[in-house]
């Protein structure tokens, strides 16, 4: 069965610093890979997505990731954190072209301090 | 527009009630889906909906009842919930298959 594994519960940097999110996927074939942010209270936006085509995909709020097959990872990162990126972050997989069903990481939490 | 939307924001009920969750989304989505997420976990995919029919249903106990009446359109109703139910709902949208998912702002939902 297809998994998402985001390493770290919980990730505390300044702001200004690198903002490094790990997720590694298991997957047999090229998934879809997506990056959503959940703020306090409110539903899951998306921050970017994989498909097909370049592996290094950017998204909103200046976060990108990269798409590494021979990893079997997708890393977002944001080179200066703000404090408004304080949130959850989870890390989603499609397994293959034609499933219906997004599978989650567990979650991340960003904490930025000031 | 880019948007799903969901209604109410918030519900409380108690267990021998009958509700229901409204979602709405306009962007020619053709398939419609409910999560549910607890508090500090990742959501739980409930029901997908393809084409307003029901294409997955990941086991979810009777009392939550889907319904589709249009493409635009997904309703959840909800009868004699547990307090465990408790939870924010969420509905979701996308495009035919494998499109990436649009969530809406969720219902958040005590049973008490």
């Amino acid at each position: 069965a297809q998994s998402v594994t985001q390493l770290g519960s919980h990730v505390s940097v300044s702001e200004g610093a690198l903002v490094l999110l790990r997720c590694n996927y298991s997957s047999s074939v090229p998934p879809y890979l997506f990056w959503y942010v959940q703020y306090p209270n409110q539903g899951l936006q998306l921050l970017l997505k994989y498909t097909t085509g370049a592996t290094l995909v950017k998204g909103i709020n200046g976060f990108e990731a990269e798409f590494k097959k021979s990893e079997t990872s997708f890393h977002l990162t944001k080179p200066s954190a703000h404090m408004s990126d304080a949130a959850e972050y989870f890390c989603a997989v499609i397994p293959f072209q034609g499933a219906q069903k997004l599978v989650f990481g567990q979650g991340t939490r960003l904490t930025i301090n000031p | 527009d880019t948007e799903v939307t969901q209604t109410p924001k918030h519900l409380v009920m108690g267990m021998t009630n009958k509700k229901s969750l409204k979602c709405e989304q306009h962007m020619g989505h053709r398939a419609m889906y409910w999560y549910k997420q607890k508090a500090k976990k990742p959501p739980e995919l409930m029901f997908v909906y393809s084409y307003e029919k029901l294409s997955i249903n990941e086991s979810v106990p009777s009392r939550f009842s889907p319904e589709c009446p249009n493409s635009s359109l997904l309703n959840l109703h909800l009868h004699a919930l547990q307090p465990e139910d408790s939870a924010l709902y969420l509905c979701a949208s996308s495009s035919d298959y494998g499109g990436w998912a649009y969530f809406g702002p969720g219902t958040r939902l005590t049973v008490l």
